[in-house]
Order: structure tokens, then sequence, then C-alpha cells
């Protein structure tokens, strides 16, 4: 069965530290996609970043860096220099690639991430 | 461009009333999911439609919900007889993803129906 794990319930950082949002998955399949969204306090999932099984390349977008580890099944999420405005609740998420896939997605529990001034 | 839209963002209800909820999914996107997500949690998959066809649905479905999408187009979702445990915001994506099988595509989500039952 498929599953995602994001420990971090909460987190609280001063404005300018880097944080990193931990997410741990687990699938059977060998085919499969990691998302991440965003939550702000208005509700609207903003997409972020989609990374399938087979690039383990980590990737960096402005201020943000995400670091894909098959061996720990593990897509970790950074933001350098947090900015208030990144204040929001953030999910982890996974698909599957199957045939009989319909792209229906998973997500973690997410982690509340608040960035004091 | 516009982005999937919901309707209506807020919705109070008493218990035992029936609630039907829009979205207009991004245009030409075939494939279109609603999700539930209650207070501390992320999204639950709900149902799923590929063009007009509802080809998967959860569990969590009871037989109280029903969701439709005639044309392809936009979609419905009605809970009948509400109870206080459907609070929750519903959720809908679509993804221009034709055919079937998995393929990752990014979904894109609309700003969600908060529903309230008294």
């Amino acid at each position: 069965a498929q599953k995602v794990t994001q420990a971090q319930t909460e987190i609280s950082v001063v404005e300018k530290e880097d944080v990193t949002l931990d997410c741990v998955y687990e699938t059977r399949d060998t085919t499969y996609y990691l998302f991440w969204y965003k939550q702000p306090p208005s509700g609207e999932l903003v997409f972020l970043i989609r990374r399938n099984s087979f690039d383990e390349q980590n990737e960096i977008s402005g201020r943000y860096s995400w670091n894909f580890q098959k061996s720990t099944s593990s897509f970790n999420f950074t933001i350098t220099a947090s900015q208030v405005v990144d204040s929001a609740v953030y999910f982890c998420a996974l698909s599957e690639g199957k045939k009989t896939s319909y792209d229906k997605v998973i997500f973690g529990p997410g982690t509340s991430l608040s960035v004091i001034p | 461009d516009t982005g999937v839209s919901q309707d209506p963002r807020h919705k109070i209800t008493k218990r035992g009333q029936n609630v039907t909820f829009r979205c207009d999914p991004i245009s030409e996107h075939n494939r279109l999911y609603w999700y539930r997500q209650t207070l501390g949690q992320g999204p639950e998959f709900l149902t799923y439609f590929q063009n007009e066809a509802q080809l998967e649905k959860s569990r969590l479905l009871s037989d109280r919900f029903s969701a439709e999408r005639p044309k392809g187009s936009f979609s419905t979702l009605e809970i009948q007889r509400t109870e206080q445990g459907d609070s929750a915001m519903y959720l809908c994506a679509s993804s221009p993803r034709s055919g079937t099988g998995g393929s990752g595509e990014t979904q894109y989500f609309g700003p969600g129906t908060r529903l309230l039952v008294l």
C-alpha cells in the first residue's frame, strides 16, 4: 500500500532562517511520482514540484530546493532564507505510474510552517 | 488562462439537508478529481472522472454522495441527508491527461468548498 509520512507536524522559524521539511514515502511500485503542494491560509493547494521515480537529480528553484533519495525513500524540501509569505501548510504526495492507475494522489498529513518576522 | 473554480466557496447547512457543489476544471482538461480534506489532515481521494465517465470511487464515498460530470466539462458533487461528519473542505482538481493509466500528470486544484454541517 502507498503511504506518505511527514513527521513534522508544525515548524516555526525566524525569518531568513533555512528550513527543511521532511517527507518519507512507501510504495511497491517501481514507477511512481512525487509532489509537493503548498496550502496557504486561503486554502487553495498550489503545485510546487513533480518528480518521477527515475529522476533522482536534486532540483533548485529560487529559494526552494528538493532532495530526492530513493535509497531512503525520502523527498525532502528545503526553503532557504525563509520569508513570512512562506507560512503555509506543505503537503508531500505520491501517485502510482502503473497502467491500472488513474493518478490518484496520496497526500501526507502536512507540515505547518510558521515564519516569524 | 483561468484555473479550476469551485462554487460555492463556503456552505453552512443543517443536518439532514442536501447540498450540491460545482467544479469547473481548467478548459480541455480530461480528468477531474474530487478530494475531501478535514481539519489538520491532507486531502483524501473521493472520486475520479475521465471525461464524462466516473471510473473510480473511494470507499469514503458513501451512498449519500453522488457525483456527475454530464458533458465532460463541469462536475457536481451532491451530499444527501448531510451529517456533522461531512463537515470538511471539498477540493476539486483537474489534469490534462487523456486515456487510461498513470503518468503522474500534475493535478491543479481549485480553492475548495468549505462545508459546515450544524
